[in-house]
């Protein structure tokens, strides 16, 4: 399966800083998620970026996506202590093929 | 994790005993997923279902079996074949049957064999 490998496993950043992970996977997609997960519960998504966009932005939230390389990268600005969490990238392969998830990035946030 | 429930949070169950997880919607939502994560790992897709009376496998369906009577609702049924049960499963739906939208997940249901 095409499964997306997220960079790096595990994040530790200041609050405020900014926090970026990436996700490579392996053959053409229809389009590229991320979602988070906070500790023992379900995932959130967070954003859809279609394999025809290159930049996506949703609050302090920052996506690009190059399907020339493969690969896609979530930025976080000015990360808080609630951004805490694990972050998950999903790709949709072309046809009627259901999401396939990578293993995540932890990010701790340091108050 | 609003519009989706599952239950029982945690669940115990002896080795050779089937277990059934429930999951329930009330988004309308044509597809439902079952994933299993294990500690430190990404998700695992176990079945899923397009459309009320039909679900395919994913790519660890061994050991598990689902039904679909319902829209609203897919239990997952973890059977004394599964040899490994132990993990945290999750539960998720999406509007259409195409597969191709976000999804939406349950809080989830920890299972652990004694």
């Amino acid at each position: 399966s095409q499964q997306g490998e997220e960079d790096p496993q595990a994040l530790s950043i200041q609050e405020g800083e900014n926090a970026t992970m990436n996700c490579s996977y392996k053959t053409s997609i229809n389009n590229l998620q991320w979602y988070r997960q906070n500790s023992g519960r379900g995932l959130v998504h967070l954003i859809l970026i279609r394999s025809n966009e290159r930049e996506k932005h949703s609050g302090r939230l920052r996506v690009t996506l190059d399907t020339s390389k493969k690969s896609s990268s979530l930025l976080i600005t000015a990360s808080r202590a609630a951004d805490t969490a694990s972050y998950f990238c999903a790709t949709q392969g072309g046809g009627n093929t259901p999401l396939v998830f990578g293993k995540g990035t932890r990010l701790s946030v340091i108050a | 994790d609003g519009g989706i429930t599952q239950s029982p949070k945690y669940l115990f169950r002896k080795e050779g005993q089937n277990v059934t997880l429930s999951c329930e919607q009330n988004l309308n939502h044509d597809a439902m997923y079952w994933y299993r994560q294990d500690p430190g790992q990404g998700l695992r897709l176990i079945y899923y279902s397009q459309i009320v009376n039909d679900f395919q496998k994913g790519d660890i369906a061994e050991g598990y079996s689902v039904s679909r009577e319902k829209k609203e609702s897919f239990p997952l049924t973890v059977t004394s074949a599964q040899k490994n049960p132990t993990a945290f499963y999750l539960c998720a739906s999406s509007w259409t049957s195409g597969l191709t939208d976000t999804q939406y997940f349950g809080p989830g249901t920890r299972l652990t064999v004694l």
